[in-house]
């Protein structure tokens, strides 16, 4: 079946535009998770949806960052005013159970901005 | 928060010899350790988990160990192959308080299977 897609898979932007990232999880999966990879490192935790709810956004640097799944599958992560130190990897992650075990990744969308 | 920790970062090994890489955690609360592994370009694919209540898990030429004593636990890959070359990660859950969860991810290890 369908794994988890994300789009674009590569964004090049301008410090200060703002971005928008998609993420189409594996149909069915409750849980949606976004994390960040810089270049040599492990993913970081960003913030988690149980549906349409956003549980938990202590990951997310700063408030130009701002992700929703409005509907409990498709989700968004949007930054505004990107900076420079926001080029990195965004990973999206969904589950099909709440405890968050068994997540399956996207392939990334890799961020570069100038 | 969580720590993880993982060593070697870099592995190079023979085809066919064994491969081992281990990782640590610091929060006594984690209950779920799964393996990851990310070629150049691709997403991280989950190739074993286990629970805190099992000491091991196997699946062909891949294994697990946990001791929940001590915080660690380590991936062993036997026998291995050209295309188990790419990046390991191992993670640990966190229980957030709002209810939700997390993986908080070690910092990776490069695995290189020479011929």
């Amino acid at each position: 079946g369908a794994g988890v897609s994300q789009s674009p898979r590569y964004k090049v932007a301008k410090r200060g535009q703002d971005v928008a990232l998609r993420c189409d999880p594996i149909s069915g999966h409750v849980s949606l998770f976004w994390y960040q990879q810089a270049l040599g490192q492990g993913p970081e935790f960003l913030t988690y949806f149980q549906n349409e709810a956003q549980l938990d956004k202590s990951g997310l640097p700063s408030d130009r960052f701002f992700a929703e799944r409005p509907e409990g599958s498709v989700s968004t992560l949007k930054i505004q005013r990107t900076q420079q130190e926001d080029s990195a990897v965004y990973l999206c992650a969904s589950s099909p159970r709440r405890t968050g075990e068994t997540q399956y990744f996207g392939p990334g969308t890799r961020l570069l901005v100038l | 928060g969580e720590n993880v920790e993982q060593h070697p970062s870099t592995l190079s090994v023979q085809e066919g010899d064994s491969a081992v890489i281990k990782c640590t955690y610091s929060d006594s609360a984690s209950n779920y350790f799964p393996w990851y592994k990310q070629e150049l370009g691709k997403g991280p694919q989950l190739i074993i988990d286990i629970r805190s209540n099992v000491g091991e898990k196997k699946d062909q030429r891949i294994a697990v160990t946990l001791n929940k004593t001590a915080k660690h636990f380590s991936l062993h890959i036997t026998e291995t192959q050209p295309e188990d070359s790419a990046v390991y990660f191992c993670a640990a859950r966190n229980i957030l308080t709002g209810g939700g969860n997390k993986l908080t991810f070690g910092t990776g290890t490069q695995l290189k299977v020479e011929l």
